[in-house]
Parts: C-alpha cells; structure tokens; sequence
C-alpha cells in the first residue's frame, strides 16, 4: 500500500528556513516523479516543486524559485522541500503527491500524504 | 502559464441529482492533459479522472470526465452523500502546472 507522511512543519519567522520531509512506503520514491503542492488556509492548491522519477531534474514555481530546493534520498526513500528566507505568503499545508508516471515530466497526482502545516510569522 | 478557471463557484444541490461541473483554461491543454480531484474538508486531495476521461483506480462509475482544448466538465449522474465536498481541476499539458481555484458542492 502507497503511503505519503510528511513532517518538519512548524511556526517559523519571516526570513527563517525549514525542511520538510516526505517518507514513503509502499513503492520506490526515487523511480516516480514526485511534487510538493501547498494549501494556504481555506485556499486552493498551488503546485510548488517537482522532481523527476528519472534523472532527478527538478522544478519550481516561479513563487519559490531561489528560496525553495526540493530532493530526496533514495536509501531513506524519503522526498524532501528545503525552504529557506520564508515569507508570510508561504503560510501553508504542504503535501507531498506522488507521480503515476516512471518517466517523463511531472504529471498528475495519485497519492498525496495528509500534508504538514507550515506558519510564517512573527 | 494556463489559468483555469472552474465554475460555479458552488453547487447546491440535492441527493440524487446531477451534477456539472467546468473547468475553462486559458490556453489549450494539450494533449487533454487534465485532472480532477475530490478534497472533503480536513483531509488530502483525491485523484478522480485522469486525462479528462479516465477514471481513476477505485473510483466510482457516476463521476465522469469528458472535454478537450479549452473546456472540460466533470459529470457526477447521481450525487450520494459522500460526495459533497470540493472539486478542483488541474492541468499538466504545460509548465507550471495549475489547479482551478475549485468548485464547492453543497447539500441543498
């Protein structure tokens, strides 16, 4: 059974940093692409990063591009988003979503965790 | 970067009835690269249609996605209970990809 638990959440100030993970079960992280998608309270979803299943090549929205990294260790078969000089419109649910696709750009998403909450503010 | 645009904004409907639901993009979605996803209040997104029209795995034969190029509709035939909740749309034809902002259905 696929399954998706993130962590690493928290309150933090603005210009502060904060890693989120994504453990992963049920299937090898690393051979799917794989993406960070956040909800800010009672908003929409916004897709936030990416990476892909094959040659580990990476994309970001242009909200975080240069603050945000996303990578994953496949021996800990775990996704992670390194999110650094924070701002408050960063205040989200992050939930990491895998890919159904091996190879290829990022696509859909047909596993999502419960998402981690992540707080900027002073 | 393809906006998607969903309305209404929210559905009051009943038990039993039909429900249609759009999604209008910007620009084409190649290739009908389009998504459908259910969210209830608390928990995480869940993957309905695939591709416009493929359902995805577990999913219930009354929703039904059809569409292509710019306009897209998500059909429930016959509403249940559970299926009151939130219904977001998502491209993936083109980078970024975007959601529409959702259409929320609700008991009458």
């Amino acid at each position: 059974e696929v399954q998706l638990l993130e962590s690493g959440g928290g309150l933090v100030q603005p210009g502060g940093s904060l890693r989120l993970s994504c453990a992963a079960s049920g299937f090898t992280l690393s051979s799917y692409a794989m993406s960070w998608v956040r909800q800010a309270p009672g908003k929409g979803l916004e897709w936030v990063s990416a990476i892909s299943g094959s040659g580990g090549t990476t994309y970001y929205a242009d909200s975080v591009k240069g603050r945000f990294t996303i990578s994953r260790d496949s021996s800990k078969n775990t996704l992670y988003l390194q999110m650094n000089s924070l701002r408050a419109e960063d205040t989200a649910l992050y939930y990491c979503a895998k890919d159904p696709r091996k190879v290829g750009l990022p696509s859909y998403f047909d596993y999502w965790g419960q998402g981690t909450l992540v707080t900027v503010s002073s | 970067e393809i906006v998607l645009t969903q309305s209404p904004g929210t559905l009051s409907l009943s038990p039993g009835e039909r429900a249609t639901l759009s999604c209008w993009a910007s620009q084409s979605v190649s290739s009908s690269h389009l998504a459908w996803y259910q969210q209830k209040p608390g928990l995480a997104p869940r993957l309905l249609i695939y591709g416009a029209s493929g359902r995805a795995t577990g999913i219930p034969d009354r929703f039904s996605g059809s569409g292509s190029g710019t306009d897209f509709t998500l059909t429930i035939s016959r509403l249940e209970p559970e299926d009151f909740a939130v219904y977001y749309c998502q491209q993936y034809g083109s980078s970024p990809r975007t959601f529409g902002q959702g259409t929320k259905v609700e008991i009458k």
